[in-house]
């Protein structure tokens, strides 16, 4: 069985500064992916950036990183100088190679960029 | 290039009535999945179709839920005998085989 763990329901950031969003996850698969995806208001869900588990180097995408920690089995993501249009819901996910390719998400955390 | 697509945007039934939910993926995509994103339980995987194979059927929670995939292109989702948990948002999303799902807006259906 696959888990996924985000224990920030809420978070604020200051407009411009970076914030990183907690994301601990289970899963027995030797190999797997992780995935970060963005929901705004509107409710389309937008897909951010992958790590894959076998992976040596953290991902980046523009002002997204993500923080993989494979023995702590965490994977967080960074947002570096935050926009007002950085307010969403954020989503951690995994899918795991051997377990079928859906995703198995975690409760999701609710950033809110404050001017 | 076009998005996964998904009607209606918004779709409010009686209890009781059957409801078909439709996603249309992105063009060259082999997989297609259904999920299901409710205020109690979070983002919940339904099914997932790959190609020709058969689809897993793993995460519907009834014999009301079905879907099909129709020459590997669009899918439908039904759900026969609507009860008030039902009320949801239905999210697909597309993917090439095993790569990164890319999602559609979502169908919100409300159960009265």
């Amino acid at each position: 069985a696959q888990k996924i763990t985000q224990t920030q329901p809420g978070m604020f950031v200051q407009e411009k500064e970076a914030v990183t969003l907690d994301c601990t996850y289970d899963t027995s698969d030797p190999s797997y992916g992780l995935f970060w995806y963005k929901q705004p208001s509107s409710g389309e869900m937008i897909f951010l950036i992958y790590q894959g588990s076998y992976d040596q180097q953290n991902a980046t995408e523009g002002r997204y990183s993500l923080n993989f920690q494979k023995a702590r089995k965490s994977a967080n993501l960074v947002i570096s100088a935050s926009q007002l249009g950085d307010s969403a819901m954020y989503f951690c996910a995994m899918r795991g190679n051997n377990a079928g390719n859906m995703l198995t998400f975690g409760g999701g955390t609710r950033l809110m960029v404050k001017p | 290039g076009a998005g996964v697509s998904q009607s209606p945007s918004n779709k409010v039934t009686e209890k009781g009535k059957d409801v078909e939910l439709r996603c249309d993926p992105i063009s060259g995509h082999t997989a297609l999945y259904w999920y299901r994103q409710s205020l109690g339980q979070g983002l919940e995987f339904l099914i997932y179709f790959q190609g020709n194979s058969a689809p897993d059927k793993s995460g519907l929670p009834s014999d009301r839920f079905s879907a099909e995939r129709t020459g590997g292109s669009v899918s439908t989702l039904t759900i026969q005998r609507t009860q008030q948990e039902d009320s949801a948002v239905y999210l697909c999303a597309s993917s090439r085989a095993a790569d990164t799902q890319y999602f559609g807006p979502g169908t919100r259906l409300t159960v009265l």
